[in-house]
Formats: C-alpha cells, structure tokens, sequence
C-alpha cells in the first residue's frame, strides 16, 4: 500500500516568508510525528499528534512553528517568518496505534527546507 | 523526560567484521526500543526492534539486546557488508508512543 507521503519535496524560500509543509500518513494510522534533520545531523522530535490533537509539542522550536491536523489524516506544519536556521530536511512519520503493540513508525521522505 | 545517548559517533569496520553499536536510556517508563537505519539522502526506516519482555532478538545478520535493569540496548551486526554502511539512530519510547526519543546515531562505514 502507499506509504508516508510528503509534499513538497524540496521548498526554497526566502528569509522571513511563511512556508507550509505538509504530510499524509499511512492510512489508519492514528499517531503522527514531524522531526527535523538538519544536514548531517539526527532527528529533532518536533511535534506529535494522536489523533487530531497534538499532547507533546514540547519541541517546537519558537512561536513561527506551529502544527495542524485533519482528523487522523493530513497534517500541515507551518513556519512562519524563516530564518536561515530553519534550513533542514523536516521528515514526518506516522505509527498504526499509540497503546498496545504497534509502534513502528514510518517516515515519509521528507521536505529539504533552504531559506535564503 | 526521555535521554537517549548513542555511542560510537562513528565506526568503520572491515567488510566481514561485527559492529556494536551502544544506547542508553533514562526513563524507566520506556519499554519500546527500535532501531533506524538511514541511507545518505533517504528517509529513516526500521530494521529491528524489542521490547521489555524480551531480552535479545535476532533477525539474520542483526541482532538488538536489552538490559533493562542498566538500561541499555545494543544493536549487533555481524558478517558486515558495504551496503549496510549508513547512519543508524536508537530510539526508545513507552507503550502510548509518546515521547519518542532518538539517539544523536551512529555513522557506520564498511570498508571492502
């Protein structure tokens, strides 16, 4: 079946605008992740999603994140007014159920962010 | 909440040779503990994973081992081959998914 898919692909903006990111889980899959990446570097929990409602977003970085979802379906991350820093690969994934066994997540391919 | 450290940073083996790679955990509430492997320039995905019921488990050349008590996780590799040169980050989570927190990883290299 289709897996995690992100859009877009690649985004280059310039410092200070507004970027949408956005990410479509496996369907059926209740929880919802977004880290970021940036090169050469590990995961950065950002925000997590059970559901439509969002209990950790203990690693959004400032107030210009900010992070929505539809459901148990799309989910957007936004970021508002870029900065340079922002620059990283903003990778989601997604797990079929919070409690109970199932806690593998896959990731989508992710979005590479360059703000100029 | 959760610290996950990963060590080595990095670790060049020669083909054919094991690799060990070591994490540890500071929440005792984590009973999850997956394994990532990711290739330059692509996405994360899992290769192995184990509980807290279990102590080891073993799927072909990997093998992950659990000591909750110290709370530390292993992945090994054996008989390594050039392909599974890539970064390989540790995770460890409790039931509910929550607070799913990874290693810093490790960049393993595999030498012909």
């Amino acid at each position: 079946g289709a897996g995690v898919s992100q859009s877009p692909s690649n985004k280059v903006t310039e410092k200070g605008k507004d970027v949408e990111l956005r990410c479509d889980p496996i369907s059926g899959h209740t929880a919802l992740y977004w880290y970021r990446q940036r090169l050469g570097q590990g995961l950065e929990f950002l925000i997590y999603f059970q559901g439509n409602s969002a209990p950790d977003k203990s690693g959004l970085p400032s107030d210009r994140f900010s992070a929505e979802r539809t459901g148990e379906s799309v989910s957007t991350l936004t970021i508002q007014r870029t900065q340079q820093e922002d620059s990283a690969v903003y990778l989601c994934a997604s797990s079929l159920a919070v409690g109970g066994t199932y806690n593998e997540q896959f990731f989508g391919p992710g979005t590479r962010l360059t703000v100029l | 909440g959760e610290n996950v450290e990963q060590h080595p940073s990095t670790l060049s083996v020669q083909e054919g040779d094991s690799a060990v790679i070591k994490c540890t955990y500071s929440d005792s509430a984590s009973n999850y503990f997956p394994w990532y492997k990711q290739e330059l320039g692509k996405r994360p995905q899992l290769i192995i994973d184990i509980r807290s019921n279990v102590g080891e488990k073993k799927d072909q050349r990997i093998a992950v081992t659990l000591n909750k008590t110290a709370k530390h996780f292993s992945l090994h590799i054996t008989e390594t081959q050039p392909e599974d040169s890539a970064v390989y980050f540790c995770a460890a989570t409790d039931n509910y998914g929550q607070n799913f927190v990874f290693g810093p990883g490790t960049r393993l290299s595999v030498l012909p």
